[in-house]
């Protein structure tokens, strides 16, 4: 059985780096791209960006390049998004998400990450 | 401005039928494949259909997915008040090289 379980939440002042994980299991966590979607309070949700375990290629959505970082290390199975410089604008749910291997659309989705950033 | 769109809100009664809406272009829906989640309030999207009209395991055959053009829908037959969520639509976009979301649809089972 598939599963992504993520890291618990947090809560953070403005200026502060974070950063969040994604443990997959179940699967071949290197034959899958893993991403991040973002869903802010109230709202839809938005697509960050993936990384291919393998060999660490890295895409971003244009609207969240620059603003996080997303890596991966697949001797632990563990995806993870990072943040320098937190801004209360971050404040949301965000979800880790397995992409299917031929079409590269969230398949499976972990349980999300509540990060309140407060200024 | 979400790269799909969807309408905001849906509704039905129990044991209607409903189709909800996903209007796209040539970049993401006319060139591949659409997927459906529902959101139940709380939780996580979980994925309803893959591949236009695929259901994963588990899913109730009332869900059933199509497409046609730069357009998708999901319909959902049979409604019951479990059914009540918020709907996704998503597609992979050759222009921006990513996944791009519909809005949403919130569905309200009177």
């Amino acid at each position: 059985e598939v599963q992504l379980v993520q890291s618990g939440a947090e809560i953070k002042k403005s200026g502060e780096s974070l950063k969040i994980s994604c443990k997959g299991s179940g699967y071949s966590f290197t034959n899958n791209w893993i991403g991040w979607v973002r869903q802010m309070p109230g709202k839809g949700l938005e697509w960050m960006g993936i990384i291919y375990p393998r060999d660490s290629d890295t895409r971003y959505s244009p609207s969240f390049q620059g603003q996080v970082t997303i890596s991966a290390d697949k001797s632990i199975s563990t995806a993870y998004l990072q943040w320098s410089s937190l801004k209360a604008s971050d404040t949301a749910m965000y979800y880790c998400a397995r992409h299917s291997e031929s079409t590269v659309i969230p398949d499976y989705w972990g349980q999300g990450t509540l990060v309140t950033v407060s200024s | 401005q979400s790269v799909l769109s969807q309408p905001p809100s849906a509704s039905g009664t129990p044991g209607q039928r409903v189709t909800i809406s996903c209007s796209g272009s040539s970049s993401n829906i006319g060139s591949n494949y659409v997927y459906w989640y529902q959101q139940l309030p709380g939780t996580a999207p979980n994925l309803l259909i893959y591949r236009n009209n695929q259901r994963p395991s588990g899913v109730p055959d009332r869900f059933s997915g199509s497409k046609s053009g730069t357009s998708a829908s999901l319909a959902i037959s049979g409604l019951r008040s479990e059914d009540e969520a918020n709907y996704y639509c998503a597609a992979w976009d050759d222009s921006l090289s990513g996944v791009v979301f519909g809005g949403g649809t919130k569905l309200t089972v009177l």
